[in-house]
């Protein structure tokens, strides 16, 4: 069974300051697809990155960064220089391939980022 | 920017009642998914649905629920006889190839609330 772990409940920083968000995951497939949303307080899903399991190289999206270690089964989420309205809830989130494209995702519990001005 | 579409924002019914929560996915794309998320808690699957019948289904997913495409572009959850552990914010998403191969739309969700 495939599962996501997000253990930081709730990180709180001063604006500016860069954060890591970590995600680990679980699943007995070897072809896989990790996501990042983001749920900003007005509630709706935002997708931010799409990973696939053969695809390790970390990618970089202006203040964003994404660092994927299938060794140690993680999908790190890097914010540098964090702004205010990067408050937000981000999800970690696992599909494995098996259905052809139809599984549902798994989502971590989420991680409550608080930005303070 | 094509958008999925789900009405109403918000919906409150009372225990036993039926609902139908309505979606309108992007227009092109093949697969739909209805997810949920209780407040302040994950995001959790409920269905996908591909080709006019229903892909795969969670655990959470019972006989109270169904799913229907009734015409060529909405995309409906009913819940039959509502509980108050039903209460959430229902998403429908979207995605044009299946979501390992491209990102789910997701909509921007409609509240129920079962009183």
């Amino acid at each position: 069974a495939q599962k996501v772990t997000q253990a930081q409940t709730e990180i709180s920083v001063v604006e500016k300051e860069d954060v890591t968000l970590d995600c680990v995951y679980e699943t007995r497939d070897t072809t896989y697809y990790l996501f990042w949303y983001k749920q900003p307080p007005s509630g709706e899903l935002v997708f931010l990155i799409r990973r696939n399991s053969f695809d390790e190289q970390n990618e970089i999206s202006g203040r964003y960064s994404w660092n994927f270690q299938k060794s140690t089964s993680s999908f790190n989420f890097t914010i540098t220089a964090s702004q205010v309205v990067d408050s937000a809830v981000y999800f970690c989130a696992l599909s494995e391939a098996r259905g052809g494209g139809a599984d549902g995702l798994t989502f971590g519990k989420g991680t409550h980022l608080i930005i303070q001005p | 920017e094509p958008e999925v579409t789900q009405t109403p924002s918000h919906q409150v019914t009372q225990m036993g009642q039926e609902v139908i929560l309505r979606c309108v996915p992007i227009s092109n794309h093949l697969y739909f998914y209805w997810y949920r998320q209780i407040l302040g808690q994950k995001v959790e699957f409920l269905v996908s649905f591909y080709n006019n019948e229903i892909s795969e289904k969670s655990e959470i997913f019972d006989d109270q629920f169904s799913v229907e495409r009734p015409d060529g572009s909405n995309f409906t959850l009913k819940i039959r006889s509502t509980k108050l552990e039903d209460s959430a914010m229902y998403f429908c998403a979207s995605t044009p190839w299946g979501q390992g191969y491209s990102p789910l739309h997701f909509g921007n969700g409609t509240r129920l609330t079962v009183t």
